[in-house]
This record gives C-alpha cells, structure tokens and sequence, in this order.
C-alpha cells in the first residue's frame, strides 16, 4: 500500500460545479497537509495549508482533514475553467520531505 | 514564476547516456529538493540539500546522484540511462530544512522533461 492514495481521475464538471478531491493515507505520524495546484508544463504550487485536524477556507476553497480516517479532501465551490489543472495532495511529519498523491486532473468545462 | 529556475527545459538522449539537470533556487532558499515525476508514479521524492549539506534521501537511484555548491545551485546527474528514466524532474527550495512548517511551502521549477529514445 502506497502512503498516500489519490484518484487520478480525470475528472470533468461543469463550469459552476462543486469539486470534491481526495486522499487517503496510511502514516499516522503525518501531521502537515497541503493541496497542490500543478498547470499544464508547470510546476507545482501551494493552494491550501492545514495542520492536523479541522477545516480551512480560503475563498472557493475548503480542505479538510480527518486525521481518525487518514483522510483528507479539497472542495472547490463555483468552479470556473481557470481552475482546470492537476490538484496534488501532499503531506508529512512535520521534519521529513513532502509525500505526494499521484494527482488527481481536474477539467472544468465552459 | 516561483524564482526558481531549471535547466534544460527539454532533453532528448540515448540508453546509457548521462545527463546533468541544473537547478537554481529561490533567493535566500537555503534547501534544495528533487522530484521525479512520472504518470505511473506521481512525484516521487529523490533528494534533498540543504546548505551544501545532504539534508534527507528518497527513491533515488544508485545511477543518479545530486550535489549542491557552495552557491546553492544544485545539480543532478543521470548516468547509464534506461527508458524507464523518462520523465519530468523538478527542483524545489524552501528557506527552512524542512519544508516550512508554517506555510508547508516548497517553491518548484518548471522542470525538465528528460526522454531516452
């Protein structure tokens, strides 16, 4: 069993949709979790940030974490096309390099 | 543009080949770190520097090896290359010797697409 799990997808919604992505992992000592966004040739960047337990907002995006289920996922509210990409989840013990998710490929349709 | 820059962008050689990828991190970036995306794989960790100094070791094959100078740049070789080395490898820096543990941030390159015909 892999340490973290992701659906590869693709995943096509259309433009106004909700978006659910999620992970799963198997290593309880993971502490830090994070949601990458990686465009088409580019390299990944940081969405969102969440420590431990609990939810966070930040405009059209909420990540959550359930750390009791080794499970985490990123909600995308109102997608727009802009936010077709491959969302990365990714996370660690806090000393130790990030673990990536596969990616899961997200197109938003107009 | 994350400020940290990779070269080359694109490279095409053969099986048994050896190449160099150059990675330059942000300003002020003390830690390097190398990841070898596949599509089978995802983004596999292969190595981290932190100031000079071997900070952590992933899945890095015993073929390929990385350095960091005293500038910070950092490279990493590809020796005795197979098929099953194609792929993109990207560089990324953070400030701290872990990713930070406030912002979790790693700031990555564009990569390089390596293909061996």
């Amino acid at each position: 069993q892999k340490e973290v799990e992701q659906d590869p997808g693709p995943l096509s919604v259309p433009e106004g949709a909700i978006v659910s992505l999620n992970c799963t992992y198997s290593n309880s000592a993971f502490q830090y979790f994070m949601w990458y966004r990686q465009y088409s040739r580019k390299g990944p960047e940081l969405l969102m940030y969440t420590y431990s337990s609990g939810n966070k907002e930040d405009g059209r995006f909420t990540a959550q974490v359930d750390k009791s289920s080794k499970y985490i996922s990123l909600f995308i509210r109102d997608s727009q096309p802009s936010d077709s990409a491959t969302y990365l989840c990714a996370m660690n013990s806090g000393n130790t390099p990030l673990v990536f998710g596969k990616g899961t490929r997200l197109s938003v349709i107009a | 543009d994350s400020g940290v820059t990779q070269t080359p962008k694109h490279l095409i050689t053969a099986t048994g080949q050896r190449v160099t990828l150059r990675c330059s991190p942000r300003s002020g970036d003390l830690s390097v770190y190398w990841y070898q995306q596949s599509l089978d794989q995802g983004l596999q960790f292969l190595i981290q520097y932190y100031n000079g100094e071997e900070r952590a070791k992933g899945n890095i094959l015993e073929r390929f090896s990385a350095q960091q100078f005293p500038d910070l740049h950092s490279e990493l070789n590809l020796s005795s290359l197979e098929l099953g080395d194609s792929a993109l490898y990207f560089c990324a820096s953070s400030v701290e010797g872990s990713p930070s543990m406030i912002t979790g941030e790693l700031f990555f390159g564009e990569g390089s697409r390596l293909t061996v015909l």
